[in-house]
């Protein structure tokens, strides 16, 4: 079973709208990672956290980790058309056995 | 520049055929990836390389081999075993396996079946 559940699946926002992409974990997170995806290609490194309450920006996304390290976050401010494809989650540490596990993955429109 | 480099980009096999997927990487990580990755699913990881000559099944390994002969080189091979073999695969490397060290990825190879 997945051990990183990611929410929603899928969504569609309008040009110039926030939102926020949620990923959830049966276990204690060491390194949280979020990584973005175009169709077809390769996945490209956003940010990593690591300590609970850490919160990382880059430009207009924030991402952010719980103090219970069990949940982060991914804001995205002021969408713009450019920011479509899919963000996914993923997790190491020794919970893991050091090894990276990703969550589904978010599916991300902008409309223009 | 450097980079992780996977090729080709499409590759097609045929019914009891093996295939060699490459990928190449100048950052002197001592890690590398394979993954696949299925419409709807995360990524599961095939195989790993924590140094030259050594590498370790991961979740999904059966119908797969590699090798690692080479610090920049981790081809991977999908073999007649694997029944069902349609995906699309990508290549990563790491500084290390010790945990916590970002790993980057490569392009990807989407591998098709005639």
């Amino acid at each position: 079973s997945q051990e990183l559940e990611q929410s929603p699946q899928s969504l569609i926002v309008q040009e110039g709208k926030n939102l926020t992409i949620n990923c959830t974990s049966s276990k204690t997170l060491y390194g949280l990672y979020w990584y973005k995806q175009k169709y077809g290609e390769g996945l490209i490194f956003l940010m990593m956290l690591q300590k609970g309450g850490e919160e990382k920006s880059h430009e207009k996304i924030t991402a952010k980790l719980d103090e219970k390290k069990q949940q982060s976050s991914l804001h995205i401010t002021a969408s713009q058309p450019s920011h479509a494809g899919i963000y996914l989650c993923g997790a190491d540490g020794p919970l893991h056995g050091n090894k990276l596990v990703f969550g589904a993955g978010t599916i991300l429109r902008v409309k223009s | 520049d450097g980079g992780i480099t996977q090729s080709p980009k499409y590759l097609f096999r045929k019914e009891g055929q093996n295939v060699t997927l490459s990928c190449e990487q100048n950052l002197n990580h001592d890690a590398m990836y394979w993954y696949r990755q299925d419409p709807g699913q995360g990524l599961r990881l095939i195989y790993y390389s924590q140094i030259v000559n050594d590498f370790q099944k991961g979740d999904i390994a059966e119908g797969y081999s590699v090798s690692r002969e080479k610090k920049e080189s981790f081809p991977l091979t999908v073999t007649s075993a694997q029944k069902n073999p349609t995906a699309f695969y990508l290549c990563a490397s790491s500084i290390d396996t010790s945990g916590s060290e970002t790993q980057y990825f490569g392009p990807g190879t989407r591998l098709l079946v005639l």
